[in-house]
């Protein structure tokens, strides 16, 4: 079956510290992996994505890595800023139909 | 663009009424829209799809009888939580999905903020 496996929070870190949130999954098929945040009162909203195995996505100097041999797909950032503090969800889907979600990590930044 | 509504963001309700709940596309037409649980500490649960115009297709475990779902027109979808119990208190999100410009098709789901239903 699919499902996704993220670390547990609260993350805490100083602003300009070095990101790393851990995201595995098991998956049938090829499916393609994202990175959603939701700031406090808003919806979710898509951090980056990859579609294919050793795909990078990027967004807003967050990264992640499509890694099929580790079935993984870490989100880093080489240096948050306070407005970083945000939950994020791992996701899977094959169809982009049905999404299956990552329990959230709550990452706050501190000044 | 693409900006997708909840309304209400919080509902407390008695145990055995019902509640509903509205999912809105404001600035495009949502073909399909998805409604989600969340319990706290827990991943987004996929509760439902559902096609502009179609009946909703459940997930398995999901009572279509007790979560009524109706997506009438491109920019509304409603779930209505009926005889509303202290289990059905969660997190309930939607998103939707559609063309967000002219000529173009998108797989992307646009998320709503989520709406807090306490059931006492």
């Amino acid at each position: 079956g699919n499902s996704v496996t993220q670390m547990e929070g609260p993350v805490t870190l100083s602003e300009e510290a070095f990101l790393t949130i851990n995201c595995t999954y098991t998956a049938t098929g090829y499916p393609s992996l994202f990175w959603y945040v939701q700031y406090p009162g808003e919806g979710l909203q898509l951090l980056l994505k990859a579609t294919k195995a050793d795909d990078k996505g990027s967004n807003k100097g967050f990264e992640a890595t499509y890694r099929k041999e580790t079935t993984s797909f870490h989100l880093e950032k080489g240096s948050v800023q306070v407005s970083d503090s945000a939950v994020y969800f791992c996701a899977l889907s094959n169809n982009f139909n049905k999404f299956y979600f990552g329990s959230g990590t709550k990452l706050n930044v501190k000044p | 663009g693409a900006v997708v509504s909840q309304h209400p963001s919080w509902v407390i309700c008695k145990s055995g009424t019902s509640v509903k709940i509205e999912c809105r596309s404001l600035d495009f037409q949502a073909t399909t829209m998805f409604w989600y649980r969340q319990f706290p500490k827990q991943s987004l649960m996929l509760m439902a799809t559902s096609n502009e115009g179609s009946k909703a297709t459940y997930e398995q475990g999901v009572e279509k009888d007790k979560f009524l779902i109706n997506h009438a027109s491109l920019t509304l979808s409603t779930l209505t939580v009926t005889s509303a119990h202290p289990e059905d208190s969660s997190f309930y999100i939607c998103s939707a999905r559609g063309p967000v410009g002219p000529g173009t098709v998108s797989y992307e789901q646009y998320f709503g903020p989520g709406t807090r239903l306490t059931v006492t």
